[in-house]
Formats: structure tokens, sequence, C-alpha cells
């Protein structure tokens, strides 16, 4: 069935380390991918989103690219903050709109 | 534009117990889903409503759960004779429809249930 795999968490980083976490999905047609991000105590935030095969989404520095062909969807940041101590999450679009969400990969950057 | 609000944030009740919960959409979004997320999981796709019409349900979606979207506006989600396993964070979204391209989804804080 359609699902969503992220790597496992908790990942813990040094400011300004490189950061990548993993995100693979079920190959059902060509759904929009996106990553959601959900600092503590608050609810889930749009962080980037690609809607194509080749897409690169980009935003506050997160980038991931659509990889159909690996059916991937990384995030990459090059270098990370104490602020981006969060937890992420991965998704794809489905039909009607719903979202398909990994089980979410805790961050934890350490000054 | 107040964001998608969901009442109550926090709701503790005793097994057996009936609940419902309520989500008001961004005006104007003529989409609205509910999902549930457990600890350490990410959410999961309940149903979701096109204005007032429910169109897709989850098989997550017991017979014990209904959700309503009466006008087309806000959305209840009740949950009858409550169990220890339906203890959750219940979150709502919305969106609308008919932009060119992707149309994003934005949640509210949820709602979360304890069952003791």
């Amino acid at each position: 069935g359609d699902s969503v795999t992220q790597m496992e968490g908790p990942v813990t980083l040094s400011e300004e380390a490189f950061l990548t976490i993993n995100c693979t999905y079920t190959a059902t047609g060509y759904p929009s991918l996106f990553w959601y991000v959900q600092y503590p105590g608050e609810g889930l935030q749009l962080l980037l989103k690609a809607t194509k095969a080749d897409d690169k989404g980009s935003n506050k520095g997160f980038e991931a690219t659509y990889r159909k062909e690996t059916t991937s969807f990384h995030l990459e940041k090059g270098s990370v903050q104490v602020s981006d101590s969060a937890v992420y999450f991965c998704a794809k679009g489905n039909q009607g709109g719903k979202l398909i969400f990994g089980q979410g990969t805790e961050l934890s950057v350490k000054p | 534009d107040t964001g998608v609000s969901q009442d109550p944030r926090h709701k503790i009740t005793k097994r057996g117990q009936n609940v419902t919960f309520r989500c008001d959409p961004i005006s104007e979004h003529n989409r609205l889903y509910w999902y549930r997320q457990t600890l350490g999981q990410g959410p999961e796709f309940l149903t979701y409503f096109q204005n007032e019409a429910q169109l897709e349900k989850s098989r997550l979606l017991s017979d014990r759960f209904s959700a309503e979207r009466p006008k087309g506006s806000f959305s209840t989600l009740e949950i009858q004779r409550t169990e220890q396993g339906d203890s959750a964070m219940y979150l709502c979204a919305s969106l609308v429809t008919g932009n060119f391209g992707y149309n994003e989804q934005f949640f509210g804080p949820g709602t979360r249930l304890t069952v003791l």
C-alpha cells in the first residue's frame, strides 16, 4: 500500500553540521512530496514541497530534490542551527489531497 | 486570517465516555481533513470533506467514530465509547482547491485526547 519511510531518529548534531534525513516513498503515479516540521509545542508547518520529478524544494536553508528514479526525497541542510531542533515529517500527496506521512525524525542540535 | 483552530486543545476522559472535537478551518477553505497522530508516529489520515460532503473515510475510522461538516464550514469529530487506544492527538487541516498547482494544507494545533 501507500507508504512513506524516513530514517529513524533521534538525530543529534552539533551546530553548523551538515544534515541529511532520508525519505523514500512508494511510487503510485507522480505524487507531490513534502517536508513538514513540528517545533516543540507547535503545530505542523509546511517546510518545503516539490510537485514533479527533478523539482527541488527549498526553504530556510533546507533543500530536497524529487528523485523519481530512486523514489526518494531526502532533506538536507548545509549548516544546522540550534533553532532547527524539531521533528521533521516527510509526506506524499494522495488522491483527494490527503497526505501520507512518514513516522517522523527528531532532530536535536547542540550548541 | 486566524488559521485553523481546534477546540478543545486537551481532553481527558474515562473509558466508555463519548467525546466531541471541533475544527474551524480557514475561512473559504472548501476541503477539511482529519488526522490522528500517536506518540512517536506521523499523522494518519482519518477522513476528509469537500464542503459538506464527506468524500473518504479511512479504515482507521471505526464505527465508533463519526465526523460531520454540516454547513461546509466547521467540522466535528465524535468518538463514542472511547477506548484507551483512542488516546492520541487529533489534527485538523484545511485547504482551498481550484488554484493552479499545489494547494497547501494548513494544520491546526490539534486536540490531545487522553482516555483513562
